[in-house]
């Protein structure tokens, strides 16, 4: 089983500032990697597929790179909406996993 | 309107079963491989099980195999999972996902989940 840690577990952070969230794979994972937001009460939204696509919809803000073990997502300004839990999945192979999330918090 | 929508959930005691289900909408739902996710009270998300757009092809999660079984019912346009053998550590939202392409495994319609409770 691929285990996903993500860092850090909370980011504080004020809105307008850049955040940069972490996700790194035990084993290569290749590009196989996305990147959901959750707001409390919701379901998970997807943002980012195949390490570095945009899902339909999701703002310019949000932003993947990585491959092989190593991934971020980069929010470039933070807007109100986006203080939130941000979880990595891969799709490399069976079973998917996630990662445990790191918390955006208003600082 | 596109949307997923679960039902069944509710409480059981340890070693009951539960049968879930996720009636979907706005999209051929055949075309599309589905999952069901769960997330604990105050926890992350934990992946459970896939199927198929056809059906034939299922996978589980160790946590869940030979207690759980994924299902779906393409006439009727419904995601099913039953649920045997509980354990407390089944307590859970579950959701059900839907692949973003048909057949990759990343989920981009998810419906508001459906909570199960396992106490005695």
């Amino acid at each position: 089983e691929i285990v996903l840690t993500q860092s850090p577990a909370t980011l504080s952070l004020s809105p307008g500032e850049r955040a940069t969230l972490s996700c790194r794979a035990s084993q290569s994972v290749s590009n196989y990697l996305g990147w959901y937001q959750q707001k409390p009460g919701q379901a998970p939204r997807l943002l980012i597929y195949d390490a570095s696509n945009r899902a339909t919809g999701i703002p310019g803000r949000f932003s993947g790179s990585g491959s092989g073990t190593d991934f971020t997502l980069t929010i470039s300004s933070l807007e109100p909406e986006d203080f939130a839990v941000y979880y990595c999945q891969h799709r490399r192979n069976w079973p998917l996993t996630f990662g445990g999330g790191t918390k955006v918090e208003i600082k | 309107e596109v949307q997923l929508l679960e039902s069944g959930g509710g409480w059981e005691e340890p070693g009951g079963s539960l049968r879930l289900s996720c009636a979907a909408s706005g999209f051929i739902f055949r075309n599309y491989a589905m999952s069901w996710v769960r997330q604990a009270p105050g926890k992350g998300l934990e992946w459970v099980s896939a199927i198929r757009g056809s059906g034939d092809n299922t996978d589980y999660a160790d946590t869940v195999k030979g207690r759980f079984t994924i299902s779906r019912d393409n006439s009727k346009n419904t995601l099913y999972l039953q649920m045997n053998s509980l354990r407390a550590e089944d307590t859970a939202v579950y959701y059900c996902a839907k692949t973003r392409d048909g057949y990759t495994w990343y989920f981009d319609l998810w419906g508001r989940g459906t909570l199960v409770t396992v106490s005695s």
